[in-house]
């Protein structure tokens, strides 16, 4: 079982700070997502990555698959990326046709103009 | 535009009521997942279907049902024997080129 840790819980910042949002897991992964849930709920996919780092807008997502460990960043943060962001890794052995995700808890993100 | 529609938003429920979740798709993807998220937990596996008139259970099926009868459409039916079914369900499906995820908007079902 992939044991996913984020941090932090909560994050709260003022309008314009650079942002990171951390992610642990425990077993070997193919894959990681990060998602971006608005208050509404509904969840909107950022990024889907299996090495080194993507880059769109003002958000930029890493991995090192060794280590186990993936970043989110946002630069010149804006109250409209107060959200919660949710890491997934993809297990690298899913097997069955199963989702093969372990989902994070989630960062709650606060930016305040 | 292409996307994924559950219905409806918020829904109130009775004690021993079944009540069924709507999930649509034009993204023309063959994957599709029911997840439910409660607070401060991270989103769980109910039912997925990787093709039509096939599906299977996922970590927390018990007291719920779907079906996959077309491409389009995965509908849950929250069942009376699910003990605490009040809770938020996301609906989503997986590009089958880039893995790519899509979600719904959620349904937010609270039981009486």
């Amino acid at each position: 079982k992939n044991e996913v840790e984020q941090s932090p819980q909560n994050l709260t910042a003022q309008e314009g700070e650079f942002i990171t949002i951390n992610c642990s897991y425990s077993v070997g992964i193919s894959a990681l997502h990060w998602l971006q849930q608005h208050p509404g709920g509904g969840i909107v996919s950022l990024f889907m990555l299996s090495s080194g780092k993507k880059k769109h807008g003002r958000l930029i997502a890493t991995i090192n698959i060794q280590e186990k460990h993936s970043s989110l960043h946002i630069t010149a943060s804006h109250p409209r990326d107060s959200a919660v962001y949710i890491c997934a890794p993809q297990n690298l052995y899913s097997g069955g046709g199963a989702d093969g995700l372990t989902f994070g808890k989630g960062t709650h993100l606060i930016i305040q103009p | 535009d292409g996307g994924i529609t559950q219905s409806p938003k918020y829904l109130f429920r009775k004690e021993g009521q079944n009540v069924t979740l709507s999930c649509e798709q034009n993204l023309n993807h063959d994957a599709m997942y029911w997840y439910r998220q409660d607070p401060g937990q991270g989103l769980r596996l109910i039912y997925y279907s990787q093709i039509v008139n096939d599906f299977q259970k996922g970590d927390i099926a018990e007291g719920y049902s779907v079906s996959r009868e077309k491409k389009e459409s995965f509908p849950l039916t929250v069942t009376s024997a699910q003990k605490n079914p009040t809770a938020f369900y996301l609906c989503a499906t997986r590009g089958q080129l880039t893995g790519e995820l899509f979600f719904g908007e959620g349904s937010r079902l609270t039981v009486l």
